[in-house]
C-alpha cells in the first residue's frame, strides 16, 4: 500500500513564527503536492512538484514555500505564519508518467496559529 | 473552478445501494472521471475513476453516461463507514493536469 506521512496531525503556532509542514512517501512517486483545506472552499493547492528540486506554484502560493531536496520528501513552509493560515494542510503524492494518475493523500496537519 | 455539479448532501439506509450523481457536461474528449472520498478529519482517499466505459473495484462502480456528461459512482452495499464527502473530478490524462476538488456530495449513511 502505498504511505503518504505527514510529521504532525496537530500543530499549534504563534503569529510570525516560521513553521515547517513535512511530507514523506515510500512509492517513489514523482509527483508530490499539497493543498489546504478550509470549510466552504474545499481542497486549494498551494505548490506541487514534478520532481527533486522542481516546484511550480498552485492556486494559493501566497505565504508559502515548499522544498524538495529528496524524491521522497515535500516540505511545506510558511516563512511569517499568520492568523489565516489556521487550516487543515493535506500532502498527497502521485507516480510520473503517461497516462491517468492516482494522487494518495496523507492523513492532514491541522495548524492553528494564535 | 470545479467542473463538476454535484448535489450538497444526500441520505441512504445501510445496507442499500448509494447512487451518487455527478454532472461535468463540459467533460472533453481525454479527461477522465474520478472519485474520491473524504473520511471526516482523514485525507482524500481515491475510490475509481474512468473514460467512458463503466468500471467496477472492491470499493463501488461507476457508470459513465454515454455521452459523457454525467456519471454515478455506486456503493453496492453502503455501511456506516461510508458516511464521508464524496468528490467528483474531472482530470485530463496527461497528469500535468491540476486536480480541482469541488465542494463534493456529504453522504450520511443511516442505520
Amino acid at each position: 500500500d502505498v504511505k503518504v506521512t505527514q510529521s504532525s496531525r496537530y500543530l499549534v503556532k504563534r503569529t510570525g513564527e516560521k513553521v515547517f509542514l513535512e511530507c514523506v512517501q515510500d512509492m517513489d512517486h514523482e509527483n508530490m503536492f499539497w493543498y489546504r483545506q478550509d470549510p466552504g472552499l474545499g481542497l486549494r493547492l498551494i505548490y506541487f512538484s514534478y520532481d527533486v528540486k522542481m516546484k511550480e506554484k498552485g492556486d494559493i502560493p501566497e505565504g508559502y514555500s515548499v522544498s524538495r531536496e529528496k524524491k521522497e520528501r515535500f516540505s511545506l513552509i510558511l516563512e511569517s505564519a499568520s492568523t489565516n493560515q489556521t487550516s487543515m494542510y493535506l500532502c498527497a503524492s502521485e507516480s510520473g508518467g503517461e497516462g491517468p494518475g492516482t494522487q494518495y493523500f496523507g492523513p492532514g496537519t491541522r495548524l492553528l496559529v494564535l | 473552478d470545479a467542473k463538476t455539479t454535484q448535489p450538497t448532501s444526500m441520505d441512504c439506509a445501510e445496507g442499500r445501494a448509494a447512487n451518487l450523481p455527478c454532472n461535468h457536461s463540459t467533460i472533453s474528449g481525454n479527461e477522465y472521471v474520478y472519485w474520491y472520498r473524504q473520511i471526516h478529519s482523514q485525507g482524500p482517499q481515491y475510490i475509481i475513476h474512468g473514460l467512458k466505459n463503466n468500471e467496477t473495484n472492491e470499493m463501488a462502480s461507476l457508470i459513465i453516461t454515454e455521452d459523457r456528461k454525467s456519471s454515478t459512482l455506486i456503493l453496492p452495499h453502503a455501511t456506516l463507514r461510508d458516511t464521508a464527502v464524496y468528490y467528483c473530478i474531472v482530470r485530463l490524462m496527461n497528469r500535468d493536469d491540476k486536480i480541482i476538488f469541488g465542494k463534493g456530495t456529504r453522504l450520511h449513511i443511516l442505520p
